[in-house]
């Protein structure tokens, strides 16, 4: 692994669904992120965490959950999904959350909510 | 609330200059970022300024004026790949990156 990888890359899912998004980094980055990406729009973030075993909630947490069991994942998990969430999730990471730290983004996962 | 302005969409001619403004109001300051972003992929990062001024960094140059809540981004020699979304962010007081929409920037011939 090389950097930062998310899977899967597309997923066209039924509403009602349960699913995770998987985000994977072997930078050892304390701080990890997750956003979506939606047309006319800037990214919004929605979980983040600053290190391995605190999460925090961003702009757009509703419907949306993660975990951080370790340095190096951070899932991020649709309970049950609904067609308002189709859009393009990004995980990123960075050395710390301190400020000023450059941002390293996956190549993104896109999500199709029917 | 927080707002990051940039124009929508910018076109340009290949090997001439382009500047891209963002201007922000946001909930403290602690940075302003610029990714580039090319279709379909991630954004990767182009340039980080805290203090006022410019920072020069090859064809690339950006610069920050934080009383006035504005930063340009600065591309020198268009080549056609820098067609692509350029996206302003600002680090707010919690240390988050409040982004801007991007901006499209064309390259033609």
């Amino acid at each position: 692994i090389a950097g930062i990888t998310q899977a899967p890359t597309s997923q066209i899912l039924a509403a009602g669904r349960r699913m995770t998004l998987r985000c994977t980094q072997d930078m050892r980055h304390n701080a990890m992120y997750w956003y979506r990406q939606d047309l006319g729009l800037g990214l919004r973030l929605i979980h983040y965490s600053n290190t391995a075993g605190t999460t925090g909630k961003g702009e757009v947490p509703d419907g949306y959950s993660v975990s951080r069991a370790n340095t190096d994942d951070f899932p991020l998990t649709l309970a049950s999904a609904v067609p308002s969430q189709t859009s393009v999730y990004f995980c990123a990471s960075s050395d710390s959350a301190a400020g000023g730290d450059e941002q390293f983004f996956g190549p993104g996962t896109r999500l199709t909510v029917l | 609330g927080q707002n990051i302005d940039q124009p929508t969409e910018m076109t340009a001619t290949e090997g001439a200059i382009v500047q891209i403004n963002c201007t922000y109001q946001t909930s403290g300051f602690n940075g302003l970022f610029w990714y580039q972003q090319h279709a379909g992929e991630a954004p990767t990062f182009l340039s980080y300024n805290v203090l006022d001024g410019l920072e020069e960094k090859g064809r690339f140059s950006s610069f920050l004026s934080r009383s006035k809540g504005y930063s340009y981004l600065l591309l020198k020699e268009l080549q056609m790949k820098d067609s692509a979304s350029y996206l302003c962010a600002v680090e707010d007081s919690n240390y988050q990156l409040i982004w801007g929409a991007g901006t499209k920037l064309i390259i033609k011939p």
